[in-house]
C-alpha cells in the first residue's frame, strides 16, 4: 500500500532553535518527494522536491535530505523563527504513467515559540 | 505568490444548493488539479484535468464536476452540498499531462455547508 508517514505529529520549538521532522514512504514507482509548507487555513506553499537521483536540497533556511534506499526524507529548518510556525506535509509522487498521483503525508504541526 | 488564484476565498452555502469554485493557473500551465482538505487532515484528491480534458480522478462522487477552459483556467461544480463537503478547496497548477510535477497550489476556498 503506498502510505507516507512523518514524525513527529507536532513539535513545539524556541525561536532561533534548528529542528529536523522526519518522512518514511513506501510508494512504488517512486517519481519525486516534495516537502510543502502549509499554513491554516492557506494553501500549501512548495519548499523542496527531489528526485530519486538527488540527496539533499536547500531553500533558504530549509534543507530537505533524500534516501531513495531506505525510503527516508527529511526536513532540517535552521534557526527558527516565529513565521515557520506551520504545517509541514512530506508528499510523494507515484509515478502512474500518464497521470502522476501525490501521497500526502498527514503533516507535521510546528509551533515555534518566543 | 504562486500566481495561481482561486476565488471566492470563503463561502457559505446551504445544504443540497450548488457551489461552484474558480481558479486561474499559473501562466504557462496547462493542467489543474483540485484537492479537498477537511480541517486537520492532508489534502484529497478530486480530479485533475490537462488541456480541457479530465486527466484522472479520485474517489469522489459524480455530484462533484470540473471544467477547464481554454485559457486552463478552471471551474470545481459540486452539486446537492452536504454538511461533510464543508472544507478548504485547494487548486494546484503545473505543466504538462504528468500533472503533478512542480505543482503550485492556490491560496483556497473555504466552505462551509450549514
Amino acid at each position: 500500500k503506498n502510505q507516507v508517514e512523518q514524525s513527529p505529529q507536532s513539535l513545539i520549538i524556541l525561536e532561533g532553535k534548528n529542528c529536523t521532522l522526519q518522512c518514511n514512504y513506501t510508494v512504488s514507482p517512486f517519481s519525486n518527494l516534495r516537502w510543502y509548507k502549509q499554513d491554516t487555513g492557506r494553501g500549501p506553499v512548495s519548499l523542496t522536491i527531489m528526485t530519486f537521483s538527488e540527496n539533499t536540497k536547500s531553500n533558504g533556511r530549509y534543507t530537505a535530505t533524500l534516501d531513495a534506499d531506505t525510503k527516508q526524507s527529511s526536513l532540517h529548518i535552521t534557526a527558527s523563527q516565529l513565521s515557520d510556525s506551520a504545517s509541514y506535509i512530506c508528499v510523494v509522487s507515484l509515478n502512474a504513467g500518464n497521470n502522476r498521483k501525490l501521497i500526502w503525508g498527514l503533516g507535521t504541526s510546528l509551533a515555534v515559540n518566543p | 505568490e504562486t500566481g495561481v488564484t482561486q476565488s471566492p476565498t470563503h463561502l457559505i452555502k446551504t445544504r443540497g444548493q450548488q457551489v461552484t469554485l474558480r481558479c486561474s493557473s499559473q501562466s504557462g500551465h496547462n493542467t489543474v488539479s483540485w484537492y479537498q482538505q477537511a480541517l486537520g487532515q492532508g489534502p484529497q484528491f478530486i480530479f485533475q484535468y490537462y488541456r480541457e480534458e479530465e486527466n484522472g480522478r479520485g474517489n469522489f462522487p459524480p455530484r462533484f464536476s470540473g471544467l477547464q477552459f481554454p485559457n486552463y483556467s478552471s471551474e470545481l461544480n459540486v452539486n446537492a452540498l452536504e454538511l461533510d463537503d464543508s472544507a478548504l478547496y485547494l487548486c494546484a497548477s503545473s505543466l504538462g499531462g504528468r500533472g503533478q510535477m512542480d505543482a503550485f497550489f492556490g491560496q483556497g476556498t473555504r466552505l462551509t455547508v450549514v
